[in-house]
């Protein structure tokens, strides 16, 4: 089982260029997330789907958006990359928001010059 | 102050030895309470989950919860270099629009 799919692996990209990453699970789950993760700042949470065709600001949201594609699918877009959102970027599913554990893919690498 | 608070380490430990991990957290509110394992280059994956105080056990592995000291713990016994990860707490309550709380992760290392 595939579980949740990232992609890309690694990018880098310019200051301002715009990047979209793409997420999909394969569980039947409702909910998804993008987190980012910094040394030192743990898990932060960016957007979050607690159903297809709803999403929902997280922690730290300014300089992202998303979309909730379809059931399988969340993608996460920077519209004009900055050197402070080189960070690693992880998407994470659940059946549903709350106390339900997360599934998490491996990670998108991104960094910004 | 962060809502949750884990020592980053490293953590160094011997194989074999008896590891103990742990969180502090600020809000009482909490009741479900996690611990992913993170691999280098891998993302999370659940390890343990408990509901409110107590002990529970997996294996190798159990998970304490202390809600009036707000402190839970992860146990390791004869800890394996395969062991060798970032392990992260994280804690939820119940409500409208709340999610899981992260704590920033300790890093463990078992050597041979």
């Amino acid at each position: 089982n595939a579980g949740v799919t990232q992609t890309p692996k690694f990018q880098v990209l310019k200051t301002g260029q715009s990047m979209t990453l793409q997420c999909a699970q394969d569980m039947n789950h409702n909910s998804m997330y993008w987190y980012r993760q910094d040394p030192g700042m743990g898990l932060r949470l960016i957007y979050y789907s607690a159903s297809e065709g709803t999403t929902d600001k997280g922690e730290v949201p300014n300089g992202y958006n998303v979309s909730r594609l379809n059931k399988r699918e969340f993608s996460l877009r920077l519209e004009s990359a900055a050197p402070s959102q080189t960070s690693v970027y992880f998407c994470a599913s659940s059946e549903m928001v709350g106390n339900q554990p997360q599934h998490f893919g491996d990670g998108t690498r991104l960094s910004i010059l | 102050q962060k809502e949750v608070e884990q020592d980053p380490g490293p953590l160094s430990v011997p194989e074999g030895a008896i590891v103990s991990l742990n969180c502090t957290y600020s809000n009482s509110a909490f009741q479900y309470f996690m611990w992913y394992r993170q691999y280098s280059r891998k993302g999370p994956e659940l390890l343990m989950y408990t509901y409110s105080s107590g002990n529970k056990e997996d294996g190798r592995f159990t998970a304490q919860v202390d809600k009036s000291s707000k402190y839970i713990s992860l146990f390791i016994r004869d800890s394996q270099p395969s062991d060798s990860a970032t392990y992260l707490c994280a804690t939820f309550y119940n409500n409208a629009g709340n999610m899981l709380t992260f704590g920033g992760g300790t890093r463990l290392m078992v050597k041979p």
